[in-house]
């Protein structure tokens, strides 16, 4: 089955810990995102990444890091910089590069920082 | 700056009493209007794609409209398993995700 896998579904870290969260993807598209959801509001672009070994800040990169060393993944790095970085945390794809093509959302990891 | 909203921001209906939401815009130069259907705990699901003013698209009970400032999903005799939160989204310069409704539809 083709799909994108998010692993894992819930994730706990302690303050000032840096975490990794993993997005796969065996969909051979050429774009992936990573999204920031809290409760009540819209979905917010935090990297994406239109081709291997590039990638750009979206709208609230700061606290973030992110790597595109394969075309299937991109593994997201919540740094203790981030200041609130309790949230669901989605991850996209898409065929095509640019954001007018439908994108593909895997499960999410929820991240709780106690 | 790019922006989008949503309305309302809750609704409530009997099943197969049938409604619209809405989704407002602000953006230079529309390349694209998506809506995403996301249940409790899971990533959007994709539902439609429109380009330009006058583009209409239907699934099942779905219908999605587009007009230069706004776009509509017709939900025509919802069912429980509607139930979701509907999410908008739109590319300009940006894109730009709204915040939602959150649909229920009561047996």
């Amino acid at each position: 089955d083709g799909g994108i896998t998010q692993s894992p579904k819930y994730l706990f870290r302690k303050e000032g810990q840096n975490v990794t969260l993993s997005c796969e993807q065996n969909l051979n598209h050429d774009a992936m995102y990573w999204y920031r959801q809290d409760p009540g509001q819209g979905l917010r672009l935090i990297y994406y990444s239109q081709i291997v070994n590039d990638f750009q800040k979206g709208d609230i990169a700061e606290g973030y890091s992110v790597s595109r060393e394969k075309k299937e993944s991109f593994p997201l790095t919540v740094t203790s910089a981030q200041k609130n970085p309790t949230a669901f945390y989605l991850c996209a794809s898409s065929m095509g590069r640019g954001f007018h093509n439908e994108q593909f959302f895997g499960p999410g990891t929820r991240l709780t920082v106690l | 700056e790019d922006q989008v909203t949503q309305s309302p921001e809750a609704l409530r209906l009997q099943e197969g009493e049938s409604s619209s939401l809405n989704c407002s815009y602000t953006v230079s130069g529309l390349r694209g209007l998506f809506w995403y259907r996301q249940d409790p705990g899971k990533g959007p699901e994709f539902l439609f794609t429109l380009y330009s003013a006058g583009e209409e698209k239907e699934k099942e009970r779905l219908k999605a409209t587009l007009t230069k400032k706004e776009s509509f999903l017709h939900i025509t005799a919802p069912k429980p398993e509607d139930s979701a939160t509907y999410l908008c989204a739109v590319q300009g310069q940006n894109f730009v995700f709204g915040p939602g409704t959150r649909l229920s539809v009561l047996p």
